[in-house]
Formats: structure tokens, C-alpha cells, sequence
């Protein structure tokens, strides 16, 4: 079975701040892992993702994540933080066997300016 | 641009009735999902094609029927539509980023009420 674990429903930082959003998944094979993004309004729009070789991946808008095999996760990273970032973050799962991708319930971000 | 292409936006429906929902999409991808997003919950897999004439079950599957008749369209059908089919539903169309890998363009939403 594979699932996708972002523990932080809500997350609130002032602007100019450092911003982790945590993302956790469990897959006994070597995973695909994206992170997209929805602002207020709108549909769900590509950030980065990993599929091999640097853990540290960049993305659009200033975005990176680092994928940790020793812990399962794929942590979103931005600093510092713009008010402009304020939106709905989902990390996803693939899986080399087919196409389909997996989803997790997503993290609000709410940057104060 | 290359986009996805959902209507309509809104629909209202009564229960009982069938609603179908319309995607289409000018990437030249050959995978498309359809999944819907509900309040406290991530994206959920309803069903997804490969090509034209190829239809797939999702996570979610059941209440729904789906239909790729051509490369560029993709629907989603509520043959018999519940209140429990109240939510957004997402279309996207994937790229040959290859099995798992790729990456997902969505379109804009289509917010379905079923009184």
C-alpha cells in the first residue's frame, strides 16, 4: 500500500520567514514525489518533484524540497516567505508500477505581511 | 498555451438525475484523471483513460462512469447523481514524464451541487 502524510493541516508564518511544510509517504519502492500548489480560487498547478538523482530539487516561484529516504519524507522549503505564498499545498506520491498518483489532504499556508 | 478545458464551472442538479461532466484538453497527453476535492481531504481518484477508448477505475469509483471517446475529451458521468456527489471536480491530463512520474495540468474546477 502507499500513502502520502502532510501532518500540518494549518500553517501561519509572518513574511519574510523561513517556511517548511512537511510531507511524509509510505512505499516500499523507490517513490516519484511532487509537490503543487492551489491559490484561493484556483486549480492545482505543478511545483517540483523527485523523481531521482539530487534529493534537493528546485521548483518554480523559489521553491525547493530535499528528499530524505532515511525518514520518508519530502519537506517544501522556501525562505523567506512572501504573503504571496499564502495557499493550499499538497504533496503527492507516484509509483513507477502505473500512472496513478496519490494525494495528500494538503497544508494551508497563511503568510502574514 | 496547452490547456485543460472543464464545464461547465457551476451545475446544480437534482438528485436522481444524471449530470455529465466535460474535460478537454489540447496537450496531446495521452493519460487523464478525473478526481474530486472535498473539504478536509486531498484529491481522490475517481477515474482515469490512457487514450481514447480507454477507461480505468480509480480509488473512488463507485456512482461514476467515464468516457474518453477521443484523445483531446474526457467526461465524467453521474448516470444517477446522490447529494454524497456534492464537490469540485478536477480534471488534469498527464505528461510522458513516464509511469508515476509525470507531471499532472489541471483545469479550472467544476463545482457540482446535487440537491
Amino acid at each position: 500500500a502507499q500513502s502520502v502524510d502532510q501532518p500540518d493541516a494549518h500553517v501561519t508564518l509572518s513574511e519574510g520567514a523561513s517556511l517548511e511544510l512537511r510531507c511524509s509517504y509510505s512505499y516500499s519502492a523507490a517513490p516519484y514525489l511532487f509537490w503543487y500548489v492551489q491559490y484561493p480560487g484556483q486549480s492545482l498547478q505543478f511545483l517540483l518533484k523527485y523523481i531521482t538523482g539530487d534529493t534537493v530539487v528546485k521548483g518554480t516561484k523559489g521553491f525547493e524540497a530535499e528528499f530524505r529516504k532515511s525518514n520518508s519524507s519530502f519537506n517544501l522549503k522556501k525562505s523567506p516567505a512572501h504573503w504571496s505564498d499564502s495557499a493550499k499545498y499538497f504533496c503527492a506520491l507516484g509509483r513507477n508500477s502505473n500512472n496513478r498518483i496519490f494525494f495528500g489532504d494538503g497544508t494551508q499556508l497563511v503568510v502574514k505581511p | 498555451e496547452a490547456a485543460v478545458t472543464q464545464s461547465p464551472r457551476n451545475k446544480v442538479a437534482v438528485t436522481g438525475g444524471k449530470v455529465t461532466l466535460s474535460c478537454n484538453q489540447t496537450n496531446n497527453h495521452n493519460n487523464m484523471y478525473w478526481y474530486r476535492q472535498d473539504t478536509g481531504h486531498g484529491l481522490r481518484l475517481i477515474h482515469y483513460s490512457y487514450g481514447a477508448g480507454s477507461t480505468e477505475k480509480g480509488d473512488i469509483p463507485d456512482g461514476y462512469k467515464a468516457s474518453r471517446p477521443s484523445q483531446e475529451n474526457f467526461s465524467l458521468i453521474l448516470e444517477l447523481a446522490t447529494p454524497s456527489q456534492t464537490s469540485v471536480y478536477f480534471c488534469a491530463s498527464g505528461d510522458a514524464g513516464g509511469a508515476g512520474a509525470e507531471t499532472l495540468y489541471f483545469g479550472s474546477g467544476t463545482r457540482l451541487t446535487v440537491l
